[in-house]
């Protein structure tokens, strides 16, 4: 059974980091494209960055530079780092399992990001 | 960059039909996909690849995609079928969603 457990949500001020971890079971991370997608209160859901199994990587304008995907195959895992956190970068952060470049098949329950003062 | 756009709301009475529509430039030519999420839940895919459905969702939601058009159809509707819905493409390696359709079931 396929499952994505995402942590390491919480509270932080503006300009501050976090690192999201999104732990794998069921299938193997290094062999899929993985994924982040964020959804702020009350609002959609934003594409945020992505990893595919060759390695690149890619992000949305809103967080290039500041946001870096990697993965941990010993651990099957797949992490965001975040740096210079806004307070626009408030939201529930899900990792998604990718089917090639196509559509998001196995999603996480989600963590959140409070970025305040 | 690529724009989809949904109603915000659709409404439809228990027992018919739900359409909800995903426009953007010549969506006709790309792959459609749809998520239902639930308040408090994780999105869940309904339809990929325009039509088709995953394992485990019901025969009664359907889609299809044309010129500047994509529609997801709910027959039936179900109190359970109440959630946001979401369409999303994939366009020069990013991948965009609808600003999400919030499916009312009277």
């Amino acid at each position: 059974e396929v499952q994505l457990v995402e942590s390491g949500g919480g509270l932080v001020q503006p300009g501050g980091s976090l690192r999201l971890s999104c732990a794998a079971s069921g299938f193997t991370v290094s062999s899929n494209y993985m994924s982040w997608v964020r959804q702020a209160p009350g609002k959609g859901l934003e594409w945020v960055s992505v990893i595919y199994s060759g390695g690149s990587t890619y992000y949305a304008d809103s967080v290039k530079g500041r946001f870096t995907i990697s993965r941990d195959n010993s651990k099957n895992t797949l992490y965001l780092q975040m740096n210079s956190l806004r307070a626009e970068d408030t939201a529930v952060y899900y990792c998604a399992r990718l089917r090639g470049s196509s559509h998001f098949d196995y999603w996480g329950q989600g963590t959140l990001v409070t970025v305040s003062s | 960059s690529y724009e989809l756009t949904q109603p915000l709301s659709v409404s439809v009475a228990l027992g018919q039909t739900a359409r909800i529509t995903c426009g953007g430039n010549n969506i006709g030519s790309k792959n459609v996909h749809w998520y239902q999420q639930k308040p408090g839940q994780a999105p869940v895919l309904v339809i990929y690849r325009d039509s088709n459905r995953p394992s485990g969702i019901p025969e009664r939601f359907s889609g299809s995609n044309s010129g500047n058009t994509a529609t997801l159809t709910i027959s039936r509707a179900q109190a359970g079928d109440e959630a946001d819905y979401y369409c999303q493409v994939w366009d020069s390696s990013t991948w965009v969603f609808g600003g999400g359709t919030k499916l009312t079931v009277l």
